[in-house]
Protein backbone atom coordinates (compact mmCIF):
# COMPACT_ATOMS: atom_id res chain seq x y z
CA UNK A 1 0.00 0.00 0.00
CA UNK A 2 2.07 2.57 -1.20
CA UNK A 3 1.48 6.34 -0.03
CA UNK A 4 1.78 9.42 -2.24
CA UNK A 5 4.88 8.76 -4.57
CA UNK A 6 6.85 12.09 -5.92
CA UNK A 7 9.50 11.99 -8.42
CA UNK A 8 12.22 13.21 -8.95
CA UNK A 9 13.03 13.39 -5.42
CA UNK A 10 16.06 16.00 -6.68
CA UNK A 11 16.30 18.10 -9.80
CA UNK A 12 18.56 20.33 -10.99
CA UNK A 13 17.90 22.77 -13.62
CA UNK A 14 19.62 25.95 -14.99
CA UNK A 15 18.03 28.94 -14.86
CA UNK A 16 15.26 29.67 -17.86
CA UNK A 17 14.92 25.68 -17.95
CA UNK A 18 11.59 23.89 -17.46
CA UNK A 19 10.70 21.62 -14.79
CA UNK A 20 8.10 19.02 -14.25
CA UNK A 21 7.11 17.37 -10.86
CA UNK A 22 5.24 14.36 -10.53
CA UNK A 23 2.78 12.85 -7.77
CA UNK A 24 0.45 9.94 -7.98
CA UNK A 25 -1.67 10.26 -4.96
CA UNK A 26 -2.20 7.14 -2.62
CA UNK A 27 -4.21 4.00 -4.15
CA UNK A 28 -8.06 5.65 -3.85
CA UNK A 29 -7.53 9.39 -3.52
CA UNK A 30 -8.72 11.69 -6.42
CA UNK A 31 -7.83 14.81 -4.68
CA UNK A 32 -4.27 16.33 -4.89
CA UNK A 33 -2.89 19.32 -3.05
CA UNK A 34 0.69 21.13 -4.42
CA UNK A 35 2.51 22.96 -1.33
CA UNK A 36 5.81 24.51 -1.51
CA UNK A 37 8.45 25.41 0.88
CA UNK A 38 11.00 27.95 0.14
CA UNK A 39 14.26 27.96 2.62
CA UNK A 40 13.21 29.32 5.79
CA UNK A 41 9.59 29.34 5.34
CA UNK A 42 6.96 27.25 6.47
CA UNK A 43 4.81 25.22 3.46
CA UNK A 44 2.35 27.31 1.68
CA UNK A 45 -0.32 25.92 -0.49
CA UNK A 46 -0.08 26.36 -4.69
CA UNK A 47 -2.93 24.83 -5.95
CA UNK A 48 -5.78 21.75 -4.99
CA UNK A 49 -7.03 19.50 -8.38
CA UNK A 50 -9.48 16.56 -8.73
CA UNK A 51 -9.26 14.17 -11.94
CA UNK A 52 -9.15 16.49 -15.05
CA UNK A 53 -10.26 19.27 -13.06
CA UNK A 54 -8.25 22.43 -11.37
CA UNK A 55 -10.31 23.00 -8.37
CA UNK A 56 -8.07 26.14 -6.93
CA UNK A 57 -5.06 27.34 -8.40
CA UNK A 58 -5.25 30.84 -6.17
CA UNK A 59 -2.08 30.19 -4.55
CA UNK A 60 0.25 29.40 -7.36
CA UNK A 61 2.16 32.07 -8.98
CA UNK A 62 0.54 33.87 -11.58
CA UNK A 63 3.06 33.06 -14.45
CA UNK A 64 5.30 30.57 -15.46
CA UNK A 65 3.25 27.67 -12.82
CA UNK A 66 0.62 25.07 -14.00
CA UNK A 67 -0.60 21.90 -13.01
CA UNK A 68 -3.06 19.12 -14.39
CA UNK A 69 -4.04 15.99 -13.00
CA UNK A 70 -5.49 14.11 -16.02
CA UNK A 71 -7.93 11.11 -16.08
CA UNK A 72 -4.92 8.72 -16.39
CA UNK A 73 -1.45 9.02 -15.06
CA UNK A 74 -0.01 11.34 -12.20
CA UNK A 75 -0.63 14.98 -11.29
CA UNK A 76 2.05 17.06 -12.96
CA UNK A 77 3.80 20.58 -11.64
CA UNK A 78 5.31 22.53 -14.44
CA UNK A 79 7.59 25.27 -13.69
CA UNK A 80 8.52 26.66 -16.97
CA UNK A 81 11.54 29.15 -17.12
CA UNK A 82 12.77 28.34 -13.37
CA UNK A 83 14.54 31.41 -11.80
CA UNK A 84 16.41 30.88 -8.20
CA UNK A 85 13.38 32.03 -6.48
CA UNK A 86 11.90 28.96 -7.82
CA UNK A 87 14.29 26.37 -5.64
CA UNK A 88 12.39 25.20 -2.77
CA UNK A 89 10.72 21.83 -2.04
CA UNK A 90 7.65 21.18 -3.32
CA UNK A 91 5.14 19.04 -2.25
CA UNK A 92 2.29 17.11 -3.18
CA UNK A 93 -0.62 15.56 -0.58
CA UNK A 94 -3.65 13.64 -1.44
CA UNK A 95 -6.87 12.73 0.27
CA UNK A 96 -9.77 10.64 -0.86
CA UNK A 97 -12.90 11.20 -2.54
CA UNK A 98 -16.16 12.61 -0.17
CA UNK A 99 -13.76 13.34 2.73
CA UNK A 100 -13.28 16.62 4.84
CA UNK A 101 -10.08 17.64 3.62
CA UNK A 102 -6.94 18.12 5.68
CA UNK A 103 -8.13 15.82 8.24
CA UNK A 104 -7.23 13.17 5.58
CA UNK A 105 -4.01 14.84 4.22
CA UNK A 106 -1.33 12.39 3.39
CA UNK A 107 1.90 13.88 2.03
CA UNK A 108 4.79 12.78 0.12
CA UNK A 109 8.29 12.98 0.38
CA UNK A 110 8.85 16.01 -1.94
CA UNK A 111 10.67 17.43 -4.73
CA UNK A 112 13.78 19.22 -4.12
CA UNK A 113 14.17 21.74 -7.17
CA UNK A 114 17.52 23.61 -7.22
CA UNK A 115 17.88 26.17 -10.03
CA UNK A 116 21.32 26.91 -10.70
CA UNK B 1 0.38 38.21 6.66
CA UNK B 2 1.34 35.55 9.29
CA UNK B 3 -1.78 33.12 10.35
CA UNK B 4 0.45 31.03 12.22
CA UNK B 5 3.78 31.46 14.46
CA UNK B 6 5.50 29.48 15.73
CA UNK B 7 8.56 29.34 18.97
CA UNK B 8 10.98 28.76 19.70
CA UNK B 9 12.16 28.04 16.27
CA UNK B 10 14.83 25.78 17.36
CA UNK B 11 14.79 23.48 21.24
CA UNK B 12 17.50 21.37 22.22
CA UNK B 13 16.51 18.91 25.24
CA UNK B 14 18.18 16.35 27.02
CA UNK B 15 16.48 13.01 27.24
CA UNK B 16 13.64 12.60 29.69
CA UNK B 17 13.67 16.82 29.71
CA UNK B 18 9.81 18.03 29.48
CA UNK B 19 9.37 20.66 27.53
CA UNK B 20 6.69 22.21 25.08
CA UNK B 21 6.42 23.98 21.87
CA UNK B 22 4.10 26.69 21.04
CA UNK B 23 1.68 27.71 17.86
CA UNK B 24 -0.40 30.80 18.23
CA UNK B 25 -2.89 31.47 15.21
CA UNK B 26 -4.81 34.62 14.25
CA UNK B 27 -7.25 33.19 11.78
CA UNK B 28 -10.59 33.86 12.78
CA UNK B 29 -13.12 30.66 12.68
CA UNK B 30 -11.07 27.88 13.17
CA UNK B 31 -12.31 25.20 11.88
CA UNK B 32 -9.26 22.86 12.79
CA UNK B 33 -5.87 22.94 14.10
CA UNK B 34 -3.19 20.15 12.83
CA UNK B 35 0.03 19.05 14.23
CA UNK B 36 2.62 17.18 11.93
CA UNK B 37 6.13 15.91 12.52
CA UNK B 38 8.42 16.29 9.77
CA UNK B 39 11.84 14.18 9.27
CA UNK B 40 14.64 15.65 7.16
CA UNK B 41 14.20 14.95 3.60
CA UNK B 42 10.70 13.97 4.64
CA UNK B 43 7.24 15.01 4.01
CA UNK B 44 5.03 16.16 6.60
CA UNK B 45 3.39 13.54 8.72
CA UNK B 46 0.04 13.81 10.61
CA UNK B 47 0.19 13.80 13.98
CA UNK B 48 -3.32 15.42 15.53
CA UNK B 49 -5.96 17.31 14.59
CA UNK B 50 -7.56 19.80 17.38
CA UNK B 51 -11.20 21.33 16.77
CA UNK B 52 -12.51 22.97 19.67
CA UNK B 53 -11.21 25.27 22.85
CA UNK B 54 -9.96 22.99 25.88
CA UNK B 55 -9.77 19.92 23.49
CA UNK B 56 -6.95 17.54 23.89
CA UNK B 57 -5.07 14.58 22.15
CA UNK B 58 -2.65 12.28 23.40
CA UNK B 59 0.19 9.83 21.54
CA UNK B 60 2.82 8.25 22.69
CA UNK B 61 5.03 11.27 24.40
CA UNK B 62 2.98 13.91 22.58
CA UNK B 63 0.18 15.53 24.25
CA UNK B 64 -1.48 18.60 22.22
CA UNK B 65 -3.55 21.26 23.47
CA UNK B 66 -5.84 23.87 22.24
CA UNK B 67 -7.26 27.46 23.25
CA UNK B 68 -8.50 30.35 21.76
CA UNK B 69 -5.81 31.68 20.79
CA UNK B 70 -2.46 29.23 20.67
CA UNK B 71 -2.00 25.87 20.92
CA UNK B 72 0.75 23.75 22.89
CA UNK B 73 2.14 20.66 21.88
CA UNK B 74 3.49 19.17 25.04
CA UNK B 75 6.69 16.24 24.95
CA UNK B 76 7.21 14.30 28.21
CA UNK B 77 10.25 12.18 28.82
CA UNK B 78 11.45 12.95 25.21
CA UNK B 79 13.51 10.18 23.55
CA UNK B 80 16.12 11.11 20.74
CA UNK B 81 13.80 9.55 18.07
CA UNK B 82 11.58 12.35 18.73
CA UNK B 83 13.92 14.99 17.00
CA UNK B 84 12.26 16.12 14.01
CA UNK B 85 10.56 19.51 12.72
CA UNK B 86 7.61 19.74 14.66
CA UNK B 87 4.68 21.67 11.81
CA UNK B 88 1.88 23.60 13.13
CA UNK B 89 -1.30 24.25 10.77
CA UNK B 90 -4.78 25.93 10.68
CA UNK B 91 -7.70 25.20 8.16
CA UNK B 92 -8.32 27.32 6.12
CA UNK B 93 -11.70 30.11 6.59
CA UNK B 94 -14.97 28.65 5.53
CA UNK B 95 -15.57 28.61 2.01
CA UNK B 96 -12.18 27.91 1.19
CA UNK B 97 -10.53 25.19 -0.06
CA UNK B 98 -10.73 22.10 2.88
CA UNK B 99 -7.80 20.87 2.28
CA UNK B 100 -5.64 24.52 2.32
CA UNK B 101 -3.67 24.69 5.18
CA UNK B 102 -1.77 27.53 6.72
CA UNK B 103 1.58 26.23 8.51
CA UNK B 104 4.14 28.19 10.69
CA UNK B 105 7.49 27.77 10.23
CA UNK B 106 7.81 24.89 12.95
CA UNK B 107 10.31 23.94 15.64
CA UNK B 108 12.95 22.00 15.19
CA UNK B 109 13.75 20.08 18.31
CA UNK B 110 16.60 18.08 18.42
CA UNK B 111 17.05 15.72 21.95
CA UNK B 112 20.03 14.90 22.81
CA UNK B 113 20.85 11.62 25.05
Amino acid sequence: NAGVMQNPRHLVRRRGQEARLRCSPMKGHSHVYWYRQLPEEGLKFMVYLQKENIIDESGMPKERFSAEFPKEGPSILRIQQVVRGDSAAYFCASSPPGSSGANVLTFGAGSRLTVL
Amino acid sequence: EDQVTQSPEALRLQEGESSSLNCSYTVSGLRGLFWYRQDPGKGPEFLFTLYSAGEEKEKERLKATLTKKESFLHITAPKPEDSATYLCAVQAPRGSTLGRLYFGRGTQLTVWP
